[in-house]
């Protein structure tokens, strides 16, 4: 069964720093991975995907991450932080095989930033 | 609306009694979701619809829990006699299309559930 492990459970950055989330998974084939974002109340917003290709992938509010399958990581990274992307970020892998459709999530990693 | 809509936002209940929580997605998407999200951990898979179809629930902790999309549209999770670890957010989440690569996975805020 795949998994994932987050293994930072709270973050401080600097407002301006950069960042790096650690995500690591376990899947016997090709994974798909997502990063998705949750503000306090709110549901999960989708930050990027990897499915194939390019194991740099770019998506939205300036974020990227890369796959590295010899490490089994996809670590989210951005170059400089807002006081906004103060969340809760969590990994999750995607099962591969049609018809099971289920997104398995890491446990999450906290942001704070400070001024 | 543009999203998905999960009703009530918060819900309280007496352990034993029975709850029903609503989710609407959005218009035209094929593929439901729900996870439960308990304190301080991530989303877990409770079950999956595409359309009407349920066809998996192998995430539903116990015969207590039950979820249905009778019209391929909105779903309904119920949750009978329930229990002090039922305290939980559940989330909603609907996508166009099927299969994991067909569509990301757009989720409501989540009903936050207490059981007293």
């Amino acid at each position: 069964a795949q998994s994932v492990t987050q293994p930072d459970i709270h973050i401080t950055v600097s407002e301006g720093a950069s960042l790096e989330l650690r995500c690591n998974y376990s899947y016997g084939a090709t994974p798909y991975l997502f990063w998705y974002v949750q503000s306090p109340g709110q549901g999960l917003q989708l930050l990027l995907k990897y499915f194939s290709g390019d194991t740099l992938v770019q998506g939205i509010k300036g974020f990227e991450a890369e796959f590295k399958r010899s490490q089994s990581s996809f670590n989210l990274r951005k170059p400089s932080v807002h006081w906004s992307d103060a969340a809760e970020y969590f990994c999750a892998v995607g099962d591969s095989n049609f018809g099971n459709e289920k997104l398995t999530f890491g446990t999450g990693t906290r942001l704070t930033i400070i001024p | 609306g543009a999203g998905v809509s999960q009703s009530p936002r918060y819900k309280v209940a007496k352990r034993g009694q029975d709850v029903a929580l609503r989710c609407d997605p959005i218009s035209g998407h094929v593929s439901l979701f729900w996870y439960q999200q308990a304190l301080g951990q991530g989303p877990e898979f409770l079950t999956y619809f595409q359309n009407e179809a349920q066809l998996d629930k192998s995430g539903l902790p116990s015969d207590r829990f039950f979820a249905e999309r009778p019209e391929g549209s909105v779903s309904t999770l119920k949750i009978q006699r329930t229990q002090q670890e039922d305290s939980a957010v559940y989330l909603c989440a609907s996508s166009l299309g099927t299969g994991v690569v067909a569509q990301p996975q757009h989720f409501g805020d989540g009903t936050r559930l207490s059981i007293l």
